[in-house]
Order: C-alpha cells, then structure tokens, then sequence
C-alpha cells in the first residue's frame, strides 16, 4: 500500500488566498484525521471523520478553515482567506476506525502564508 | 477529558547511552496510550501502544515503556541509543474505546556522537 498521501507537499501563497489541501486515506480505512503542527502549539487535532461524517470539528481554529470528505479515498482541507498565522505542517492520519488502532500519518503539506 | 504531559521538550543523550523519555497522563476514565516517532520531514509512526494486560510494552527499535496506573505515567526507554533515534517523540493518550489521540508537546532526542 501507498500510505496516506497528501498533496501538495509544500505550498506557498499570499495573505488572503484560498489554500486547499488534499489527503488520500490508506484503502479500506474509515476514520480520517486532520493535524495542525507549529512549534508554538504542538500537534493539534483539527477536525476527524468517520465514515465521512465529521465526528468532531472543535479544533478547526475559525470560520475560515473547513473540511469535506466527499467519499472514502478523498478529503479536503480548505483555508479561505488565508493569514500568516496559518503557516504550519499539516498532516492527514488515517486508521480503519477500530478503537486504538494505530493511525497512519502522510507526510504532511507545509504551508507558507506570507 | 483526557491530557498528556512530556515533562522534557529537549533530551541529548550520548551514543549508546541509556534515554528515558518522561510521559504522565490525566484521565478519569480507562485509557489506551501512545507513543510515536517523528523524524525531520516526516510523519509520525507509531513506536509502541498500551491497551491492557502486561505493563510492559515493547515497540519497535528497541524502545519500551511501562504504564504505571498509580503514578499516571508511561516513559519511555531504551537501553542504548544510536544516532538515528534522534527525532522527536510524541506520547499520546485516547479514552478506551476511542480513536480519536490527544498528543503531549513532544520530546527532541538529540543522539550525540
């Protein structure tokens, strides 16, 4: 298997632009996880899915960030408008949903809000 | 609610010297725990997780750590460390029977030669 993959990688963009991020959960896995990690805060928990539906959103910081997981091999995390604050490592986590069941971590997007 | 609390942000140890990473945890109810890996430019990986049963755990390249209910810990250890153990290492803690993680700050494992 391929892994979580994310895309893009790295993505740099101006203060009010739309960022969208994308993550392809490991086939067969129904639970999906979105990280913020900056230095100053650590890895926080956005927003998670089961089975599509988001379960608990209560870590999306604002108004400005949404998440949408259309079907099981897809989900987006969009940003609009952007602020320099914003700038961290996002990552995507995947697992079949079972409870303690290792999560599976892409290798993160890195966004630059200048 | 659950909360971790790695006690070190920054750990240097020399080269096949013993490293204790420092984990405690606050939770009313059951818990499952964590801990996981990150190397530069990477995602996390699961090192090693405590359900139920023995309290020792035993991961991946040689690290184990312990669940002590009384004292709310979960550190760490490996006997002798090598130079690409450095990374940083994230405990984390779920309620038993979730799946959703709460992560501590992490630890730098800075391995000297």
């Amino acid at each position: 298997d391929a892994g979580v993959i994310q895309s893009p990688r790295h993505e740099v963009t101006e203060m009010g632009q739309e960022v969208t991020l994308r993550c392809k959960p490991i086939s067969g896995h129904n639970s999906l996880f979105w990280y913020r990690q900056t230095m100053m805060r650590g890895l926080e928990l956005l927003i998670y899915f089961n089975n599509n539906v988001p379960i608990d959103d209560s870590g999306m910081p604002e108004d400005r960030f949404s998440a949408k997981m259309p079907n099981a091999s897809f989900s987006t995390l969009k940003i609009q408008p952007s602020e320099p604050r914003d700038s961290a490592v996002y990552f995507c986590a995947s697992t079949t949903g079972l409870a303690a069941d290792t999560q599976y971590f892409g290798p993160g997007t890195r966004l630059t809000v200048l | 609610a659950q909360s971790v609390t790695q006690l070190d942000s920054q750990v240097p140890v020399f080269e096949e010297a013993p490293v204790e990473l420092r984990c405690n945890y606050s939770s009313s109810v059951s818990v499952y725990l964590f801990w996981y890996v990150q190397y530069p430019n990477q995602g996390l990986q699961l090192l090693l997780k405590y359900l139920s049963g023995s309290t020792l755990v035993k991961g991946i390249n040689g690290f184990e750590a312990e669940f002590n209910k009384s004292q709310t810990s979960f550190h760490l250890r490996k006997p002798s460390v090598h130079i690409s153990d450095t990374a940083e290492y994230f405990c984390a803690v779920s309620e038993a029977g979730a799946n959703n993680l709460f992560f501590g700050t992490g630890t730098r494992l800075t391995v000297i030669p």
